[in-house]
């Protein structure tokens, strides 16, 4: 099956600093996507990504869809302390119907904040 | 607060025993799934359902089984559990197969002995 490749697999930071994460695959995607998981919690979706060389923002998080459509990154900007959890890339190829369709996750992305 | 409920929390098992997991969404979405997560590994898919009625394999799926009598409820069983099932299980669910945003249940955390 497909597989994504996340990094890194953990990040320990300072409160203030920017953080940067990302994903390639050796398939094309047609959507990227980024979710987070709170500690004790599911993942919840963060940012979604259609097009290849899309850049999309929500709030101090900026993520791009690469343009080869094998990649992804995922920007945080000015950490704060409740940005901790881990952080899931995911993406979906291929077509409905096709056995390539579901979502494939990341194996994630540890991000701790020094306060 | 309309969402995914799961349960147990939490669980230990002794080898051998049979298990169900339970999940019931109240959103009304036509699409569900189980995951296993485990460290290292990130989220594997083991069994997902397009529509009640319908059900399909996802990655890891053997040792497991599942049911969708209804919209609302995908209930996943361990039939044998083994040392290896030991795991944080997360229910999701979306409006269709095709969607991108999957609700996530809280988890189960079950381990076997």
């Amino acid at each position: 099956g497909q597989q994504l490749n996340q990094s890194p697999q953990s990040m320990f930071i300072q409160e203030g600093e920017d953080v940067s994460m990302n994903c390639t695959s050796s398939s094309i995607f047609n959507t990227w996507l980024w979710y987070k998981q709170d500690p004790g919690e599911g993942p919840v979706l963060l940012i979604a990504l259609y097009k290849a060389g899309e850049l999309t923002s929500n709030g101090r998080l900026t993520a791009q869809f690469g343009i080869t459509r094998k990649d992804s990154f995922l920007n945080i900007s000015a950490s704060i302390p409740s940005d901790v959890g881990i952080y899931f890339c995911a993406g979906r190829g291929g077509y409905s119907g096709g056995s390539n369709y579901k979502l494939t996750f990341g194996k994630g992305t540890l991000l701790t904040v020094n306060p | 607060i309309a969402g995914i409920t799961q349960a147990p929390t939490s669980q230990i098992l002794a080898a051998g025993r049979r298990m169900t997991l339970r999940c019931t969404q109240d959103m009304r979405h036509n699409a569900m799934y189980w995951y296993r997560q485990d460290l290292g590994l990130g989220l594997r898919l083991i069994h997902y359902s397009n529509t009640a009625g319908t059900t399909g394999k996802g990655e890891v799926p053997d040792g497991y089984s599942v049911s969708r009598a209804n919209t609302d409820d995908f209930p996943l069983t361990l039939a044998s559990a083994v040392p290896s099932q030991t795991s944080v299980y997360f229910c999701a669910s979306s409006d269709s197969a095709g969607a991108n945003v999957l609700t996530f249940g809280a988890g189960s955390r079950l381990t076997v002995l």
